[in-house]
């Protein structure tokens, strides 16, 4: 079974700054997708970036960019000049791209609370 | 608005008592997906729904819960004789069937257990 791990429970950040969430994964598989959630207080969990295992230039959007570093297993995200609303809960996630069965779910990671201070 | 709804949002119950959680999806989505998360944790998966079969269901889903998609559209999530290990916020998240894995997701519907 594939795991997620997340082990920077909180983080904070000067608005404006840059900063590095962490992800490492682990998996037999060769072919995955990588996601990073976000989820604001109370409000619904929504996409942020993802990353196809196959593909190796790092994804980017707008201020969100990733390192995917497959044989290390490690997806980290990278979040530039920092704002208010990027204050939430960061979750990574991991679907394997065999098209059956559970493969089809979402695996996540514990989460890591973003603070952004002004 | 055509996004995930999920209700009642916030439901508390005497232990032992039945409860029962609906999803409706975004209109045009096969996938349905329920998972459960609780404070300081990731989701997981509970249940998904491709069109109206089950195909899947965690080992979390105890004989207590039961999940219902009547008509490939809502979906109900029921949980009988409701323990307070079963407090949690329980996420509703649907997609198109071929998609690379994104989720829609719901805000959820927070379950307390006295």
């Amino acid at each position: 079974a594939q795991t997620v791990t997340q082990s920077q429970p909180e983080m904070s950040v000067q608005e404006a700054e840059t900063v590095t969430l962490s992800c490492t994964y682990d998996t037999s598989e060769s072919d995955y997708y990588l996601f990073w959630y976000k989820q604001p207080p109370s409000r619904q969990m929504i996409l942020v970036i993802r990353q196809e295992a196959y593909k190796q230039q790092n994804a980017t959007e707008n201020r969100f960019s990733v390192n995917f570093q497959k044989a290390a297993k490690s997806f980290s995200l990278k979040i530039s000049d920092s704002q208010l609303g990027d204050a939430a809960m960061y979750f990574c996630a991991y679907r394997s791209a065999v098209a059956s069965g559970s493969a089809r779910q979402l695996t996540f990671g514990s989460g890591t609370q973003l603070t952004v201070l002004p | 608005d055509t996004g995930v709804s999920q209700d009642p949002r916030h439901k508390i119950t005497k232990r032992g008592q039945n409860v029962t959680f609906r999803c409706d999806p975004i209109s045009e989505h096969n996938r349905l997906y329920w998972y459960r998360q609780t404070l300081g944790q990731g989701p997981e998966f509970l249940t998904y729904f491709q069109n109206e079969a089950q195909l899947e269901k965690s080992r979390l889903l105890s004989d207590r819960f039961s999940a219902e998609r009547p008509k490939g559209s809502f979906s109900t999530l029921e949980i009988q004789r409701t323990e307070q290990g079963d407090s949690a916020m329980y996420l509703c998240a649907s997609s198109l069937l071929k998609n690379t894995g994104e989720l829609f997701f719901g805000e959820g519907s927070r379950l307390t257990v006295l």
